[in-house]
């Protein structure tokens, strides 16, 4: 089944304590893209990345990393995660960012404390 | 900026009673123009792509329309399972390629 995979899909952890969020396709897309959903806010980017080793700041990169060694992961780093970094986070794919649908995962919800 | 619109904020129809959705955008030399559905603790889920001014897609109940400015989403006899909250997403030109913005969403509620 074609998927975009996120893992975990709840996370709380404490100020300052690094974690990764996992993402993963198996629809050997060229692109991928992190967002964060907030109340109000809508859906903004994070990062994204056009291809393997291309990666690029989308509208809130600040608090965050990313990495593009594999086609099928795109991982999301918090060095130092902060309180404003609790959101629900969604990873999506497509297979050319120029006229392709985004494919989404179902969300990691993460809590910092 | 690149700016999108969504209007209303939120929606209440009875089972039956049809109505649209609005998306304005503000991105000049539009690329794409996108509709997602997201359902509760759920990622969106794709609806449809329109490229130029003109266009229209239709999927069951639902139909969308691009202008320069603007895109619709009509739905016809909406049913209670049509509850969810729609967005739009605009891909501009050029040098951001990459970059998508998406507006904040119109939540429907659909009561039988």
């Amino acid at each position: 089944e074609a998927q975009v995979t996120q893992n975990p899909r709840y996370l709380i952890t404490v100020t300052g304590k690094k974690l990764t969020v996992t993402c993963s396709q198996n629809m050997n897309h060229e692109y991928m893209s992190w967002y964060r959903q907030d109340p109000g806010l809508g859906l903004r980017q994070i990062y994204y990345s056009m291809n393997v080793e291309v990666t690029d700041k989308g509208d809130v990169p600040e608090g965050y990393k990313v990495s593009r060694k594999e086609k099928r992961n795109f991982p999301l780093i918090l060095e130092s995660p902060s309180p404003n970094q609790t959101s629900l986070y969604f990873c999506a794919s497509s297979f050319w960012v120029a006229n392709s649908p985004l494919h989404f995962g179902n969300g990691t919800r993460l809590t910092v404390t | 900026e690149d700016q999108v619109t969504q209007s209303p904020e939120a929606l209440r129809l009875q089972e039956g009673e049809s109505s649209s959705l609005n998306c304005s955008y503000t991105v000049s030399g539009l690329r794409g123009l996108f509709w997602y559905r997201q359902d509760p603790g759920k990622g969106p889920e794709f609806l449809f792509t329109l490229y130029s001014a003109g266009e229209e897609k239709e999927k069951e109940r639902l139909k969308a329309t691009l202008t320069k400015k603007e895109s619709f989403l009509h739905i016809t006899a909406p049913k209670p399972e049509d509850s969810a909250t729609y967005l739009c997403a605009v891909l501009p030109p050029g040098t951001n390629a990459g970059k998508s913005t998406f507006g904040d969403g119109t939540t429907l509620t659909v009561k039988p």
